[in-house]
């Protein structure tokens, strides 16, 4: 089976303040893991993917096998970063989400 | 062309009537999905098509019909729906062979009154 756990469902910071969203899965094979965010009336996009190892927006996540986890960062927070974040485990044929964190970068 | 396209955007449907949901994407993605998104809750997955064939069904209820005529369309039929079904509807694609991202389709609101 597989699994995501995000253990924040809100996370409340200040403009410029460093940000951390935090995930953990389960999977018995080999993962991919995503972010995907949704903005405000907006469709749910894509933010990263652990293979790319990229820098999106200023956020970086990188996958810890040993401790199962993908948590997301960003070392300055910034206003319209707010939106809802979900992290996302690809397995065999099906991507499911965690239950997701609802960023809000306070001015 | 990058999206993936939903219609209608907003459905409000009475327990007895049939509609239709409709998704379409031009990426040549063989991977197409249903999602159902209640309010305040993340996506749950409903139904997978690999290839035109339906490969996943999540124990999704009888009242909720899959169809995928070609590799560009997916269809979700509806008939006898309640009023816990009311929710976002989402469609998305992807490529099958290799685990890239899903591309996300606006949503359905579905309403059943």
């Amino acid at each position: 089976a597989q699994r995501v756990t995000q253990p924040e469902k809100l996370l409340s910071v200040f403009k410029g303040a460093p940000v951390e969203l935090k995930c953990n899965y389960s999977y018995s094979g080999s993962p991919e893991l995503f972010w995907y965010v949704q903005y405000s009336r907006q469709r749910l996009q894509l933010l990263l993917r652990h293979i790319s190892r990229e820098s999106i927006k200023g956020f970086t996540a990188d996958l810890n096998k040993g401790e199962t986890s993908f948590h997301l960062k960003k070392p300055f927070a910034q206003e319209e970063d707010s939106a809802m974040y979900y992290c996302a485990l690809q397995g065999a044929q099906k991507l499911v989400f965690g239950q997701g964190t609802r960023l809000t970068i306070n001015p | 062309d990058t999206e993936v396209t939903q219609t209608p955007k907003h459905l409000v449907m009475g327990m007895t009537n049939k509609k239709s949901l409709k998704c379409e994407q031009h990426m040549g993605h063989r991977a197409m999905y249903w999602y159902k998104q209640k309010a305040k809750k993340p996506p749950e997955l409903m139904f997978v098509y690999s290839y035109e064939k339906l490969s996943i069904n999540e124990s999704v209820p009888s009242r909720f019909s899959p169809e995928c005529p070609n590799s560009s369309l997916l269809n979700l039929h509806l008939h006898a729906l309640q009023p816990e079904d009311s929710a976002l509807y989402l469609c998305a694609s992807s490529s099958p062979t290799s685990r890239t991202e899903a591309f996300f389709g606006q949503g359905t609101r579905l309403t059943v009154v």
